[in-house]
């Protein structure tokens, strides 16, 4: 099965300045969505990019995503201590399967 | 956005009681989904609840071990039988307003447990 492998696996930024997490993954997909997990909580939905799609904006997030290469990055702007958290990439499956497949995320640290 | 509700937070078990999670979701969720985390690792899929009927359960898990049930389309159940120190992990009840994956799965602040 396939599943999405995040780098870095941990991160430690100013604030203020840009975070990149890059996912990679192993076989085709319908769309690519990326989560954020406070303190080992419940996830929360940040974007979702289709395949069809290149490049996603919301608010401070931008999201990349290359098929040929089977890569995403999400790219944080501006970041704040707030911004503290673990970022997971998961993926679906192209022939139709219901369920997404998380990636072993980055543990990013903002410090003020 | 889907509002989900899980308890407990978190307990503290003894090796072999076991301990069953509830998770309610609102009218907008139709699928809804149980994972597990282990420490520092990422979510794996336990199994789908379904409503009224044998939840579907992903490999590597049996029903004897984590037996959930969905009454009805709004509440589940998820149980960690004869628990050991190896069941420690964080236990999420997530849901979709729909079947398909483009639709973003919402979750449950999750259930830490830590068996002794």
């Amino acid at each position: 099965s396939q599943q999405g492998e995040e780098d870095p696996q941990a991160l430690s930024i100013q604030e203020g300045e840009n975070a990149t997490m890059n996912c990679s993954y192993k076989t085709s997909i319908n769309n690519l969505q990326w989560y954020r997990q406070n303190s080992g909580r419940g996830l929360v939905h940040l974007i979702l990019i289709r395949s069809n799609e290149r490049e996603k904006h919301s608010g401070r997030l931008r999201v990349t995503l290359d098929t040929s290469k089977k890569s995403s990055s999400l790219l944080i702007t501006a970041s704040r201590a707030a911004d503290t958290a673990s970022y997971f990439c998961a993926t679906d499956g192209w022939a139709g399967s219901y369920q997404l497949t998380f990636g072993k995320g980055t543990k990013l640290s903002v410090i003020p | 956005s889907a509002v989900i509700s899980q308890k407990p937070s978190r307990d503290i078990c003894q090796r072999g009681t076991s301990l069953t999670i509830q998770c309610q979701v609102d009218s907008q969720v139709t699928m809804m989904f149980w994972y597990r985390q282990q420490p520092g690792q990422s979510l794996t899929l336990i199994a789908t609840a379904n409503q009224g009927s044998e939840a579907t359960y992903e490999s590597g898990f049996v029903i004897d071990k984590f037996p959930i049930s969905r009454p009805n389309l709004t509440f589940s159940t998820l149980t960690v039988s004869n628990m050991s120190p190896e069941d420690s992990s964080i236990y999420l009840c997530s849901g979709r307003r729909g079947g398909a994956t483009n639709e973003k799965l919402f979750f449950g602040s999750g259930t830490q447990l830590s068996v002794l």
